[in-house]
């Protein structure tokens, strides 16, 4: 089944302390992308990229990196979690330019 | 620069039809997506519009008037199912990755 898998589904965690969001897809996508979903806000992109080893920040980077070393794969860093980065966070991949995306399921993050 | 609007909330009764409005300003047009998402849940694909006029799909019609910038979902034969949040989203293609911009997304709540 075509998918972009996203884990953990759940996180609480404390400030500073160190932690990655995988996601995955497995469609041979070039372009995959970090959301970040808010109320009131929208979805908002945190980080993309075009193809492997190829990252760039999106309209909300601040506090987060990203890597690509392999196609199929995502991960989110948050190097020193705080309290404004609870929030509600999707990865996506799409085909190519113009096309849309498929989202994972998203991870739901609290940082007290 | 990139703007999408679209109403917050709807109400609308089982059976009944429902249109969401999305006027956008966009710099340069590459078609329009429509995604439907329930809450706390990723956003799935409903729709996407390049060329003007409508498209209908089962239940559920898109159309597009890129001379008005105005687009509208239209649901009908409403089911208690289709309470989700509707997203319009434009690509943007003179920002590199395939940049999705979306809008505030309109909630729609189906009454018995």
């Amino acid at each position: 089944e075509a998918q972009v898998t996203q884990n953990p589904r759940y996180l609480i965690t404390v400030t500073g302390k160190k932690l990655t969001v995988t996601c995955s897809q497995n469609m041979n996508h070039e372009y995959m992308s970090w959301y970040r979903q808010d109320p009131g806000l929208g979805l908002r992109q945190i980080y993309y990229s075009m193809n492997v080893e190829v990252t760039d920040k999106g309209d909300v980077p601040e506090g987060y990196k990203v890597s690509r070393k392999e196609k199929r794969n995502f991960p989110l860093i948050l190097e020193s979690p705080s309290p404004n980065q609870t929030s509600l966070y999707f990865c996506a991949s799409s085909l190519g330019q113009g096309d849309g995306y498929t989202f994972g399921s998203g991870t739901r993050l609290t940082v007290v | 620069g990139q703007n999408i609007d679209q109403p917050t909330e709807m109400t609308a009764t089982e059976g009944a039809i429902v249109q969401i409005n999305c006027t956008y300003q966009t710099s340069g047009f590459n078609g329009l997506f429509w995604y439907q998402q329930h809450a706390g849940e990723a956003p799935t694909f409903l729709s996407y519009n390049v060329l003007d006029g409508l498209e209908e799909k089962g239940r559920f019609s898109s159309f597009l008037s890129r001379s008005k910038g105005y687009s509208y979902l239209l649901l009908k034969e409403l089911q208690m199912k289709d309470s989700a949040s509707y997203l319009c989203a434009v690509p943007n293609f003179k920002a590199a990755g395939n940049k999705l911009t979306f809008g505030g997304g309109t909630r729609v709540l189906v009454k018995p």
